[in-house]
């Protein structure tokens, strides 16, 4: 089956710095990967995704992520954090169980933007 | 306007009652699914349907059943109810097609089993 790993459950950062937020892959053919993040109390939000095309990606309120074939990686980033960037995040991979598009998710890891 | 709604939002129940949760997706997307988030945050799916046919079971107590009287909503009752049962419940929803969407994902629904 299709997974990701999200090595790290916390990622302390100070206000400013650059953040990352890392995540590997193992699949069986091509990569389909996604970053969400969540906030308290509230639902999954889409930051990016990976299909194809360029191994950089830009997505919303500021992150990008960059994919890397030969490390089977997909670390989110963003290059000066903010405080309100606190949050929960997952990395997600297309899981191709009889040709459906579901999702699987990592385990998350929790950001904490320090001012 | 919310694009996936569900309710309640917060649900507080004893042992061995049963319970429903209800989504609403108005995108006109094609897929919903139920995920369930433990206290460790870890997401795991469900349910998924697709034009009201059901696609994905994971090996889910049969206490557990979704119901999609149509495209737009996917409803989950539970009988039952555990103390295991505990944890936010979120609906999501997914277009299919060309090109490879994401979830567009409900704001969760807490559950309660005391």
């Amino acid at each position: 089956a299709q997974s990701v790993a999200q090595p790290e459950d916390q990622v302390n950062v100070a206000e400013g710095n650059p953040l990352t937020v890392k995540c590997t892959y193992s699949v069986s053919g091509n990569p389909y990967l996604f970053w969400y993040v969540q906030y308290p109390n509230r639902g999954l939000q889409f930051l990016l995704k990976y299909i194809t095309g360029d191994n950089l990606v830009k997505g919303s309120y500021g992150f990008e992520a960059e994919f890397n074939k030969s490390q089977t990686s997909f670390h989110l980033k963003k290059p000066s954090a903010l405080v309100s960037d606190s949050a929960l995040y997952f990395c997600a991979v297309r899981d191709g169980r009889g040709g459906n598009n579901r999702l699987a998710f990592g385990k998350g890891n929790q950001v904490v933007v320090i001012p | 306007d919310t694009a996936v709604s569900q309710t309640p939002k917060y649900l507080v129940t004893q042992m061995g009652n049963d319970k429903s949760i209800k989504c609403e997706q108005n995108l006109g997307h094609d897929t919903m699914y139920w995920y369930k988030q433990d206290s460790k945050k870890f997401l795991k799916i469900m349910f998924s349907y697709n034009n009201k046919e059901l696609i994905i079971n994971e090996t889910v107590p049969n206490r557990f059943s979704p119901k999609s009287p149509d495209k737009a909503h996917l409803n989950l009752h539970i009988n039952s109810l555990e103390l295991g049962d505990s944890a936010v419940y979120f609906c999501a929803s997914q277009q299919q097609g060309a090109g490879l969407q994401g979830y567009t994902f409900g704001s969760g629904t807490r559950l309660t089993v005391v």
